[in-house]
């Protein structure tokens, strides 16, 4: 069966910090996707980023970066400069014939 | 571009009615995917449609069906409506296995 593990249910970092989300994820394929979505209180999925798993380079979008180890199955999510607008839900989540199998999410709050 | 689109995004239902929901995925997306969203289960995928056919289907009950349409809108039925069918129900739109997957803003469904 495909999993994906969130292991911090919440975290915390102040403002213009650094944090690192954790994931990890469990699949027999040698080709597939991994995304982290963002969820505020709106309830709207909002996409961060997306990394292909045949490319050994880590994606990178602006603040949000990601640090993909296919060998070890892990898939984090670095934030840096942290800002008030990215506390949310943080769902990662791994997909296979349109179907995403998301983690159980980890909230972030971020102190001023 | 306009993004997906869900109608109606409030709507309360009494145990044992049946109810509709809507959704319309970007232009030029034909795959279009449903996901419920509980305090409880977390996010857990329904069905995803392609080019009008069913291709995937998620671990839910008959009570719950969908279909697509010619123009890639697609619809969600649940019949027989019970308490913990309450929920957000999210749809998502791609244009194909392996690329980004976008979200509607998610219709809420109250049963009482």
């Amino acid at each position: 069966a495909q999993t994906v593990t969130q292991s911090q249910p919440e975290m915390s970092v102040q403002e213009a910090e650094t944090v690192t989300l954790s994931c990890t994820y469990d699949t027999s394929e040698s080709d597939y996707y991994l995304f982290w979505y963002k969820q505020p209180p709106s309830r709207q999925m909002i996409l961060v980023i997306r990394q292909e798993a045949y490319k050994q380079q880590n994606a990178t979008e602006n603040r949000f970066s990601v640090n993909f180890q296919k060998a070890a199955k892990s898939f984090s999510l670095k934030i840096s400069d942290s800002q008030l607008g990215d506390a949310a839900m943080y769902f990662c989540a791994y997909v296979k014939q349109g179907n995403l199998i998301f983690g159980k999410g980890t909230k972030l709050s971020v102190k001023p | 571009k306009a993004g997906v689109t869900q109608t109606p995004r409030y709507l309360i239902k009494t145990r044992g009615q049946q109810v509709t929901l809507s959704c319309s995925p970007i232009s030029g997306h034909r795959s279009v995917s449903w996901y419920q969203q509980t305090p409880g289960q977390g996010l857990q995928f329904l069905f995803e449609y392609f080019s009008e056919t069913q291709r995937n289907k998620g671990n839910f009950p008959g009570r719950f069906s969908g279909r697509q349409f010619s123009n890639s809108r697609s619809e969600m039925n649940v019949s027989t409506l019970e308490l913990g069918d309450s929920a957000l129900y999210l749809c998502a739109s791609s244009s194909g296995a392996g690329n980004t997957i976008y979200f509607g803003e998610g219709s809420w469904l109250t049963v009482v």
